[in-house]
């Protein structure tokens, strides 16, 4: 089946730790993307890449990394410069052109104490 | 810039009760629309999305949404919910021609069905 697969689904850190979140995806498509969600907060982009070894910062980039060596994935780091980093993260994937929808995988609950 | 404002918060019905969760947006372009669904804990699902041609889109599950370009309102409906309607939803919406990153979320309704 095709999808997007996220790991871990429920991660645990101690304050001052990067942690790196995983992105994979076998639809083909281009695009790819992180969100930040947070209670009462709606979906917050982070970052998002339209084409190999490149991206671009979304709304809320301060203290997160990103890579994409390669089309299937793009993990996502957060660093210890991410002042408050606990939330739910969600990756997603479209194809390049306008008007198409974003694929959604099931998230990952960073909890940093 | 694009905003997206759904009205309610937390939208609370009886089950075979009909529903309507309100989105408005601002764009100075045209845009395209959806709405996604969100079961707790997990990601986000299409419930329906309008590109354009009719105004009326149906979508997964029995829902339908309106385009009101006068309004500037993309309202879902359902005419009878399930206890397994209870969910968050989410309006969204992207502008003709800009980036593919470019999708608005409003910060989402939580529908809750009671038996």
């Amino acid at each position: 089946d095709g999808g997007i697969t996220q790991s871990p689904k429920y991660l645990f850190r101690k304050e001052g730790q990067n942690v790196t979140l995983s992105c994979e995806q076998n639809l083909n498509h281009d695009a790819m993307y992180w969100y930040r969600q947070d209670p009462g907060q709606g979906l917050r982009l982070i970052y998002y890449s339209q084409i190999v070894n490149d991206f671009q910062k979304g709304d809320i980039a301060e203290g997160y990394s990103v890579s994409r060596e390669k089309k299937e994935s793009f993990p996502l780091t957060v660093t210890s410069a991410q002042k408050n980093p606990t939330a739910f993260y969600l990756c997603a994937s479209s194809l390049i052109s306008g008007g198409y929808e974003q694929y959604f995988g099931p998230g990952t609950r960073l909890t940093v104490t | 810039a694009q905003s997206v404002t759904q009205l309610d918060s937390q939208v609370p019905v009886f089950e075979e009760a009909p529903v309507e969760l309100r989105c408005n947006y601002s764009s100075s372009v045209s845009v395209y629309l959806f709405w996604y669904v969100q079961y707790p804990n997990q990601g986000l699902q299409l419930l329906l999305k309008y590109l354009s041609g009719s105004t009326l889109v149906k979508g997964i599950n029995g829902f339908e949404a309106e385009f009101n370009k006068s309004q500037t309102s993309f309202h879902l409906r359902k005419p009878s919910v399930h206890i397994s309607d209870t969910a968050e939803y989410f309006c969204a919406v992207s502008p003709y021609g800009g980036s593919q990153g470019n999708l608005i979320f409003g910060k989402g309704t939580k529908l809750s069905v009671k038996p």
